[in-house]
């Protein structure tokens, strides 16, 4: 089964840092794109950030950049961010999603998405 | 960035309705444009891709057209699992944004 499981996520103070990882099986992990989304409570879906298959190639939402790090490990089938300096608005739902490419050179949907991992920044 | 608008909000409907969303982006996307389905607690899913294409497993009631700037998914005959809140992904360019969401509830 294809199957995407985030973990790490938790209550942090202000300030703080956090690492979530997503573990794929299933699938060839190496040969995807991979992404975070996130989900504040009762709020629309904001993109995060991408890393592409081999790892080389990053990008990160504004809101995120200089404080967050995505990384991969693909002979672990695992992604990861790290959340450093974490802030009140950084509040939400965090999920992976795999990206598929209907189009070669394209980017495409995110077809695979993890159940997601709660991230709470309160002091 | 590129900006995506949805309308309606929300809308409520009855089973069997015809279902409209729309979907406006800020500048070209040409076809690079998804839509999703997400219900409470869950994570979003799938259902239209590069426009048009529908997702493997997903209802033929759902289709989507357009290209551009605007977009519409349209859901024929509303189903009672069909009750959820639906956005529009653009995958034309970083950063991907996602439009505010529809949230199609029981009249």
């Amino acid at each position: 089964e294809v199957q995407l499981v985030e973990s790490g996520g938790g209550l942090v103070q202000p300030g703080g840092s956090l690492r979530l990882s997503c573990a794929a099986s299933g699938f060839t992990f190496s040969s995807y794109e991979m992404n975070w989304v996130r989900q504040a409570p009762g709020k629309g879906l904001e993109w995060v950030s991408y890393i592409s298959s081999s790892g080389t190639t990053i990008y990160y939402a504004d809101s995120v950049k200089g404080r967050f790090t995505i990384s991969r490990d693909n002979p672990k089938n695992s992604l990861y961010l790290q959340m450093n300096g974490l802030r009140a608005e950084d509040t939400a739902v965090y999920y992976c999603a795999r990206e598929t490419s209907p189009v070669v050179g394209a980017w495409g949907p995110f077809d695979i998405w993890g159940q997601g991992t709660m991230v709470t920044v309160s002091s | 960035d590129i900006q995506m608008t949805q309308s309606p909000s929300s809308l409520s409907a009855s089973v069997g309705d015809r279902v409209t969303i729309t979907c406006r982006a800020s500048q070209s996307i040409i076809r690079y444009l998804n839509w999703y389905q997400q219900k409470p607690g869950k994570a979003p899913k799938v259902l239209i891709y590069s426009a048009s294409t529908l997702q493997s497993g997903v209802p033929s009631r759902f289709s989507g057209s357009g290209s551009g700037t605007d977009f519409t998914l349209t859901i024929t005959s509303l189903q009672p699992e069909d009750f959820a809140t639906y956005y529009c992904q653009q995958s034309y360019s970083t950063p991907r944004t996602f439009g505010q969401g529809t949230k199609v509830e029981i009249k």
